[in-house]
């Protein structure tokens, strides 16, 4: 199992970023993925998740109606769109696997999303 | 919103027993999860389901639950055991239902 992001870079206050997850070593539509974020010297962070079938999705309180996130099957990827960034949205995401309702079992080593002026 | 509260840090000389805390209301009715955390690396699933480990994982990492209490023990504690720890639930009856605690900081003297 190998889960890669990747799109990650500085972008300024009210911008726009896309960041991509792209997965192997599974049946990629079998599992619900999430993005984890942590910020420079802080905890663990639950940001969304997505089902495997792409109906259902949740987000936190910090990103909703600001994030989306969508996954592409056939690709075996995931992807987190963000707009409206925030300088506390500067942080390390990470995409996690996790069965419905456990334990995020394989993370990736995650993409730096860095808010500034 | 459901919260978890765990020590920001506990200490432990090499080959004692490490005992990190997680409360949260009736924490002991929902399954928790422990990640490991090295500087610069992703977090790693240790134990799952309160008390099970995943392949790979020494028997030296075990976990428990009741009433308001998670506990993750960590015995004959190595320098390589030195890391940040985070509990984990997941908790349906809210929309944002992974919750994370702030994560504990072991240091091995």
């Amino acid at each position: 199992v190998q889960l890669l992001e990747s799109g990650g870079a500085v972008v300024q206050p009210g911008g726009s970023l896309r960041l991509s997850c792209s997965a192997s070593g599974f049946t990629f539509d079998n599992y619900a993925i999430h993005w984890v974020r942590q910020r420079p010297g802080k905890g663990l962070e639950w940001v969304s998740l997505i089902s495997g079938d792409g109906r259902t999705t949740y987000y936190g309180d910090s990103v909703r109606g600001r994030f989306t996130i969508s996954r592409d099957n056939r690709k075996n990827s995931l992807y987190l769109h963000m707009n409206s960034l925030r300088p506390e949205d500067s942080a390390l995401y990470f995409c996690a696997r996790a069965p419905w309702g456990g334990a995020f079992d394989y993370w990736g080593q995650g993409t730096l999303v860095t808010v500034s002026s | 919103s459901y919260v978890l509260s765990q020590p920001p840090s506990v200490s432990v000389a090499p080959g004692q027993t490490a005992n990190i805390i997680c409360g949260g209301s009736n924490i002991g009715t929902k399954s928790v999860h422990w990640y490991q955390q090295k500087p610069g690396q992703a977090p790693l699933l240790v134990v799952y389901d309160d008390s099970d480990r995943p392949s790979g994982i020494p028997e030296r990492f075990s976990g428990s639950n009741s009433g308001i209490t998670a506990t993750l023990t960590i015995s004959r504690v190595e320098v390589g055991d030195e890391a940040d720890y985070y509990c984990q639930v997941w908790d349906r009856s809210t929309d944002h239902p992974w919750i994370f605690g702030g994560g504990t900081k072991l240091t091995v003297l």
